[in-house]
């Protein structure tokens, strides 16, 4: 159980261009669902929290008006990058929480965004 | 402020056994995470702590020491799979996850 899926896996696109990112969580309803951002040999960097029905709440530095979150349903939350520039270019990984015990995140598989 | 260290890297032998340290600093606790995560892939969760105490689960055991704001993953019986980094993660009084740079861990024949 508790398996996020991300789609698309890898994108390339040109820079100006938006790229919308799919998280859905397949076999349970996420209470939360967090956007994170890891460039190589980094750790994961926190984007942004969502709550289905509500805005996302961004972490600083974060551009709300660059990285458009929709968490429309408990089980789907999108991310598009809008113009996308080469230093966008990252893994992008998305997390859902039941809200359970642990509040443990179970992660989707990421998707590598690269901007040319 | 919040601050989270573990090892950049580290290395250790196929068979052999490894503890890999973290020392936290948060603003309020709710639990220590450990996390793998291979190359190009996600995390994938190991353990969870939120009492002092040793939290054991198969080859992998996880400990906590609140008062010393420290924790160590264990991992015995290496195997090559176990080639990854590690992250260590703490929930802090917004149940949010606070990351760790993360170990390298290398596996040697």
């Amino acid at each position: 159980g508790a398996v996020v899926s991300q789609h698309p896996s890898r994108v390339i696109c040109k820079s100006g261009t938006s790229v919308k990112i799919e998280c859905r969580s397949l076999d349970f309803q996420a209470t939360t669902m967090f956007w994170y951002r890891q460039f190589p040999k980094q750790s994961l960097m926190l984007m942004a929290t969502s709550n289905e029905g509500s805005k996302a709440t961004y972490e600083q530095g974060v551009e709300k008006d660059k990285f458009l979150i929709n968490h429309a349903s408990l089980t789907l939350s999108t991310l598009t990058v809008t113009s996308a520039h080469p230093e966008d270019s990252s893994f992008y990984i998305c997390s859902a929480t039941t809200g359970g015990d642990y509040n443990e995140q179970f992660f989707g598989p990421g998707t590598r965004l690269t901007v040319l | 402020g919040q601050n989270i260290d573990q090892p950049t890297e580290m290395t250790a032998t196929e068979g052999a056994i490894v503890q890999i340290n973290c020392t936290y600093q948060t603003s309020g606790f709710n639990g220590l995470f450990w996390y793998q995560q291979h190359a190009g892939e996600a995390p994938t969760f190991l353990s969870y702590n939120v009492l002092d105490g040793l939290e054991e689960k198969g080859r992998f055991s996880s400990f906590l020491s609140r008062s010393k704001g420290y924790s160590y993953l264990l991992l015995k019986e290496l195997q090559m799979k176990d080639s990854a980094s590690y992250l260590c993660a703490t929930m802090d009084s917004n149940y949010q996850l606070i990351w760790g740079a993360g170990t390298k861990l290398i596996i040697k024949p």
